[in-house]
């Protein structure tokens, strides 16, 4: 079956930076992307950006652009967030998602069971 | 970027209920809207895709609906596993938002 294994939490004082894993079984990698979601505590959920795991290609959302980085590791099926410069705002759950599609009409079909990153001094 | 709304953000209801959540989009995008199931201490879920297409595996009483800037979610018969939060998300556009969410809990 379909699985995504995150990394354990992480507490991280502010400017640090902080890199979540995601480990995928149960598929072929390289067949789809991963998407990568945050939800801050009390708050709605937040679009990061996404990868393809077949050729690395990314999109970011521009709020992010320049701080975070996504990449995969197609020989252990695991894909990557790396956030920079953290800020107490960036305190979330992280999740992962497999993404069917690439463009418009793309959906999350597995999800991870997240990963909480506290920002704080 | 597209914003989206749901309504309401909160509703409480009884198992055998019929449930609709809304969900608009600032502009039109076509029929690239899914909807998500999150519960506490769970991965979220994948309900419905391309606004009508039922993700494999999941109960058939889920249903959507909708094209352009309004979407429906539709419970047709709310179960007690079904008590959690709904997200819309619309795939038409980056960055790829999400509604603000409804919350289904308990009358």
């Amino acid at each position: 079956q379909v699985q995504l294994v995150q990394s354990g939490a992480e507490v991280k004082k502010p400017g640090a930076t902080v890199k979540v894993s995601c480990k995928a079984s149960g598929y072929t990698f390289t067949s789809y992307g991963i998407s990568w979601v945050r939800q801050a505590p009390g708050q709605g959920l937040e679009w990061l950006g996404w990868i393809s795991a077949n050729n690395g290609n990314t999109n970011y959302a521009q709020k992010l652009q320049g701080r975070v980085t996504l990449t995969t590791d197609t020989s252990t099926s695991t894909a990557y967030m790396e956030l920079r410069s953290l800020r107490s705002d960036d305190s979330a759950v992280y999740y992962c998602a497999r993404a069917t599609g690439g463009g418009s009409g793309i959906y999350l079909s597995y999800w991870g069971q997240g990963t909480l990153v506290t920002v704080s001094s | 970027d597209i914003q989206m709304t749901q309504s309401p953000s909160s509703l409480s209801a009884s198992v055998g209920d019929r449930v609709t959540i809304t969900c608009r989009a600032s502009q039109s995008i076509t029929r690239y809207l899914n909807w998500y199931q999150f519960k506490p201490g769970k991965a979220p879920k994948l309900l419905i895709y391309a606004a009508s297409s039922l993700q494999s595996g999941v109960p058939s009483r889920f249903s959507g609906s909708g094209s352009g800037t309004e979407f429906t979610l539709t419970i047709s018969s709310l179960q007690p596993e079904d008590f959690a939060t709904y997200y819309c998300q619309q795939s038409y556009s980056i960055p790829r938002t999400f509604g603000p969410g409804t919350k289904v809990d308990i009358k």
